[in-house]
């Protein structure tokens, strides 16, 4: 069964410094989203990506953000300079109808 | 505005008995519903979705939801719990509305099975 996979599974990063999370999502999707969750609690929609351009982004997704589909497979999400509020669980997802999600990336900033 | 309340944070239930997750929401609109399960340290996984059609749909390991448009309620059963059932469970909208991609999560509740 085809499925989003993540990768790395675990980043630890210093403050300030850049991460690149990546994600390759089932192939016959079209849109493809970003999600945070902290501790184990809500999840938190960062911003969804359709036929290569941003379509919604949420107060979350300020300018240290930015997600790129560079090579028609991979799908990534970049920071630019982490902050510890920044330490969460990030989930990739791509979807036709249903949402499919990935086994996430956990991000700890120290 | 899409919004998704689950009222409980923690469901308990014995194993046999049925269970009953809540889910209530707001969208503008035709709403598409979802729940989604996450165990320890995991991902979000797919249960069962409400498109259009029957009110009732089924979804996977036995799980099943009910949509009540007046009610605005989305409830997730199922007959027979299973310790395996443990785990966090989440409803999710969206609305059937052009440019809308945004799918929207409750809080989530944690359901735990009883032996």
């Amino acid at each position: 069964e085809p499925e989003v996979t993540q990768t790395p599974s675990h980043q630890v990063t210093q403050m300030g410094q850049e991460v690149i999370l990546r994600c390759v999502p089932i192939s016959n999707h079209l849109y493809f989203y970003w999600y945070r969750q902290i501790l184990g609690q809500k999840v938190e929609f960062l911003v969804s990506f359709y036929n290569n351009e941003i379509s919604e982004k949420s107060e979350i997704f300020d300018d240290q953000f930015s997600v790129e589909r560079p090579d028609g497979s991979n799908f990534t999400l970049k920071i630019r300079s982490t902050k510890l509020e920044d330490s969460a669980m990030y989930f990739c997802a791509s979807r036709r109808e249903a949402a499919f999600f990935g086994q996430g990336t956990r991000l700890t900033v120290v | 505005a899409q919004s998704v309340a689950q009222p409980e944070d923690q469901v308990n239930v014995a194993e046999g008995n049925p269970l009953t997750v809540k889910c209530t929401y707001s969208v503008s609109g035709n709403p598409y519903l979802f729940w989604y399960v996450q165990y320890p340290n995991r991902g979000l996984q797919f249960l069962l979705k409400y498109i259009t059609g029957d009110n009732l749909v089924k979804g996977s390991y036995g799980f099943e939801a009910e949509f009540n448009k007046s009610q605005t309620s989305f409830h997730l059963k199922k007959p027979s719990a299973l310790v395996s059932d443990s785990a966090l469970y989440f409803c999710a909208v969206r609305a059937l509305n052009f440019g809308n991609e945004k799918l929207t999560f409750g809080t989530g509740t944690r359901l735990t099975i009883i032996p």
